[in-house]
């Protein structure tokens, strides 16, 4: 169980566009997902906080206009990168919990989204 | 401030123990996650400590002193597959993961 999903697991755009990433839990509804990023041999960087239905909590010194956040059902997170540069390509991470107990704060991670800006 | 500790890199032989500790500071405590991710993967869950102890999971056992701001990942048994990043984590009193940069593990045969 507790399974979280991403898509796509690859993008290339050029720079200037947007890009869209879904994250999804596919047997349990998440009460609460995270956005992470992650450059190349580095940790997981926290960017922003979601709850079904309310705005997202980002994080310092994330632009919240460049990394749009919608987390419209208790099933999906998306995440816009808006007018992508160069400098915002890597690993983009989606994960999820169920919260209400201590185990439910274990963090479901998705597989991930690699993005490339060109 | 908050902040996790933890070495950069480790590097032990198949079939050996090794250990892999982590120092933590964070503004409450709501217990202590380990990772384990490979390269180009995102992490997947190993363990969660939120009382002192050793909780032992196959050949994978973790330890955490709350008094001391303090655990470690024991791994039995190396295998090369074991090669991964180890990432500690601890929750804050927000429920909030402060995540350290994690230790790579290098396993020779």
């Amino acid at each position: 169980g507790a399974v979280v999903s991403q898509h796509p697991s690859w993008v290339i755009c050029k720079s200037g566009t947007s890009v869209k990433i879904e994250c999804r839990s596919l047997d349990f509804q998440a009460t609460t997902m995270f956005w992470y990023r992650q450059f190349p041999k580095q940790s997981l960087m926290l960017m922003a906080t979601s709850n079904e239905g309310s705005k997202a909590t980002y994080e310092q010194g994330v632009e919240k206009d460049k990394f749009l956040i919608n987390h419209a059902s208790l099933t999906l997170s998306t995440l816009t990168v808006t007018s992508a540069h160069p400098e915002d390509s890597s690993f983009y991470i989606c994960s999820a919990h169920l919260g209400g107990d201590r185990f439910s704060y274990e963090q479901y991670f998705g597989p991930g989204t690699r993005l490339t800006v060109t | 401030g908050q902040n996790i500790d933890q070495p950069t890199e480790m590097t032990a032989t198949e079939g050996a123990i090794v250990q892999i500790n982590c120092t933590y500071q964070t503004s409450g405590f709501n217990g202590l996650f380990w990772y384990q991710q490979h390269a180009g993967e995102a992490p997947t869950f190993l363990s969660y400590n939120v009382l002192d102890g050793l909780e032992e999971k196959g050949r994978f056992s973790s330890f955490l002193s709350r008094s001391k701001g303090y655990s470690y990942l024991l791994l039995k048994e190396l295998q090369m597959k074991d090669s991964a990043s180890y990432l500690c984590a601890a929750m804050d009193s927000n429920y909030q993961l402060i995540w350290g940069a994690g230790t790579k593990l290098i396993i020779k045969p």
